[in-house]
This record gives structure tokens, C-alpha cells and sequence, in this order.
């Protein structure tokens, strides 16, 4: 079974950092990109950005770049979002999703594979 | 302010067809595909529709999206009570390095 395991719900103070994970099994996980999206409670969605676990290559929306991380660890299957600084703007819940198709751009097909969602909080 | 631009609620009685519409740019959809999701209460996103019409497996005839210009929309034919959920629209943008732009989403009401 295709799945994505995200790590568990964080409670932070303004100015920690964070890293949350979330890992790949019952594909290749080298061969689909990763995004991660956020959803404030009540909100809508908020794609952050996207990567390519086979050689890094990330792509982060306008509104997010520069105030997040993402990576991978190709040998634990396993990909993070990273905060250095955490606000309490920051409290959300966090997805990350597998890409449809092996592409982006043109050949984009969305998110057909999610995790369960990592809630973090953030307050003082 | 979301990219997309999606009605905020819409609603139907059960057996009815519905429409959720779903506007962008040249950027976007005018020039990529259009994926949409279904979000039920407490639960991760359902990817829907992709490439503008294409269902995934194991997802319902009822559903089905199409895309004319810089606006796509997603029908549900049939309506059931369970439909009830929060409906987003998605493309690429292929603006300054490319990235994924979401619409605000759509709560769709069963009556």
C-alpha cells in the first residue's frame, strides 16, 4: 500500500525551530515529488512548496520561500519541512503529499497520495 | 486572496447537479491542467479530478471537470449527502520559478 506517515502533532514556542517529517513506503520514493501544504483550521489549503527527492530540485510559493525548508533523506524515504523561527502565525496543520505524476509544470497532475497531517501549535 | 478564484459556498438537494467554477490566468490554467480535490471534515485532501478531466481511480462518474480559457469548473451529477465537503481547485503557475496555486475553495452544502 502507497502511504505517507508524518510525524506527530508539536506544541512550540514563538522563536524555536521545528522539523517535522514524513515518510514514504510501497513506492519508489525517489521517483515522485513531494509537496507540502498548509491549512489553517477553518481555512482553505496553502501549497508551500514542492521537491524532487532524487536530486533535491525544490520549487516554494512566493508566499513561503524564505520562511521554510524543504528537504530529504533518500535513504529513510523521508521527506521535512523546516522552520528556523517559529511564529504564532505558523500554527496550522501541515500535509505533505505525493505528486500524481513523475512531473511538474505542463505535466503536473496534483496530489493523489496525502499523510495524515501534523498539527503544530505555536504559542508562548 | 488565493490565486483562484472559487465561489465560497454552493449548494443542491440531493439527486441535483452542481457546479463549482473555478477562474484563473494565462499563468495557470489558461496555459496548465486543472486538478480538484474534495476535503471531508477532520480528513486529509481527495485528489478528485486531474488533467482537467480525468478521474483517478476508484472515484465516482458523478464527478467530472472541464476547462474552456482561464476557467475550469467541476459538476456533480447526482448529488448525495455525502458530497457535503470543501472543494478546491488547483493548477501550476509557471510564474517566477513555478509553483502550485490553490482556489480559496468552495463548501459545497447538501439540503
Amino acid at each position: 500500500e502507497v502511504q505517507l506517515v508524518q510525524s506527530g502533532a508539536e506544541v512550540k514556542k514563538p522563536g524555536e525551530s521545528l522539523k517535522i517529517s514524513c515518510e514514504g513506503s510501497g513506492y519508489s520514493f525517489s521517483s515522485y515529488w513531494i509537496a507540502w501544504v498548509r491549512q489553517v483550521p477553518g481555512k482553505g489549503l496553502e501549497w508551500m512548496g514542492i521537491l524532487n527527492p532524487r536530486d533535491s530540485d525544490t520549487r516554494y510559493s512566493p508566499s513561503f520561500q524564505g520562511q521554510v525548508t524543504i528537504s530529504a533523506d533518500r535513504s529513510f524515504s523521508t521527506a521535512y519541512l523546516q522552520w528556523r523561527i517559529l511564529q504564532a502565525s505558523d500554527s496550522a496543520i501541515y500535509f505533505c503529499a505525493r505528486s500524481y505524476s513523475q512531473y511538474i509544470g505542463r505535466y503536473y497532475y496534483g496530489l493523489d497520495v496525502w499523510g495524515q497531517g501534523t498539527t503544530v501549535t505555536v504559542s508562548s | 486572496q488565493s490565486v483562484l478564484t472559487q465561489p465560497p459556498s454552493a449548494s443542491g438537494t440531493p439527486g441535483q447537479r452542481v457546479t463549482i467554477s473555478c477562474s484563473g490566468s494565462s499563468s495557470n490554467i489558461g496555459t496548465n491542467t486543472v486538478n480538484w480535490y474534495q476535503q471531508l471534515p477532520g480528513t486529509a485532501p481527495k485528489l478528485l479530478i486531474h488533467s482537467n478531466n480525468q478521474r483517478p481511480s476508484g472515484v465516482s462518474a458523478r464527478f467530472s471537470g472541464s476547462k474552456s480559457g482561464t476557467s475550469a469548473s467541476l459538476a456533480i451529477s447526482g448529488l448525495q449527502s455525502e458530497d457535503e465537503a470543501d472543494y478546491y481547485c488547483s493548477a501550476w503557475d509557471d510564474s517566477l520559478n513555478g509553483y502550485v496555486v490553490f482556489g480559496g475553495g468552495t463548501k459545497l452544502t447538501v439540503l
